[in-house]
């Protein structure tokens, strides 16, 4: 159980264009998706945190109008790469926190990650 | 959010124990100390965590000390598929404060 989906999972854009990554909890309800980026040789940083229903927060330099969450419902959130440049290329990877587990303790599960590449 | 000190990297025969450390000195009281890997192109996945006691599960135990300023993750019977990088994580529960930040952590390198 606890399965996490990313779809798609590389994607190869024109500078300029916008990209939606979809990420998905399969067999559980997750109030809470984390978004995080991995440049190549370096660890995940995160980026944003979502909650279902509620307006995305993120961290500390990370444009909220260029990266667009949307968390509509509980299997669901997105992200939106928007006028995509190639220093957005990189590993994209979410996470999702199970409902009423993540009151204990923080257990999160994470998507497989999609690979986007602007040319 | 608590600091933690990794080695880089480490060497492991197949078939032996590995031995993870991380220092965590910086931990508050109600932190607890997850660890998580991350195969190669792929998205991490949870291995365990624990707040004060031992902790043991199907994949790995963890030791904490007394005084919570370390942890040791140890893989009992290393295979192959264990090769990836761990990340020792301090962190608090909640949805609220369920951040998890990721440092560099420990290339750990399964030989045959």
């Amino acid at each position: 159980g606890a399965v996490v989906s990313q779809h798609p999972s590389w994607v190869i854009c024109k500078s300029g264009t916008s990209v939606k990554i979809e990420c998905r909890s399969l067999d559980f309800q997750a109030t809470t998706m984390f978004w995080y980026r991995q440049f190549p040789k370096q660890s995940l940083m995160l980026m944003a945190t979502s909650n279902e229903g509620s307006k995305a927060t993120y961290e500390q330099g990370v444009e909220k109008d260029k990266f667009l969450i949307n968390h509509a419902s509980l299997t669901l959130s997105t992200l939106t790469v928007t006028s995509a440049h190639p220093e957005d290329s990189s590993f994209y990877i979410c996470s999702a926190s199970l409902l009423g587990l993540a009151i204990a303790y923080n257990e999160q599960f994470f998507g497989p990650g999609t690979r986007l590449t602007v040319l | 959010d608590a600091k933690t000190t990794q080695p880089p990297s480490m060497d492991c025969a197949e078939g032996r124990a590995a031995n993870l450390p991380c220092n965590h000195s910086t931990i508050s009281g109600n932190e607890y100390v997850y660890w998580y890997r991350q195969i190669h192109s792929q998205g991490p996945q949870y291995i365990i965590h624990g707040l004060k006691n031992n902790e043991t599960n199907e994949m790995a135990s963890l030791i904490i000390t007394e005084d919570r300023k370390s942890s040791t993750l140890i893989l009992p019977h290393a295979t192959l598929r264990d090769t990836a990088v761990y990340y020792c994580i301090p962190s608090r529960g909640g949805t609220s404060y369920g951040k998890l930040t990721f440092g560099q952590g420990t290339i750990l390198t399964v030989h045959p």
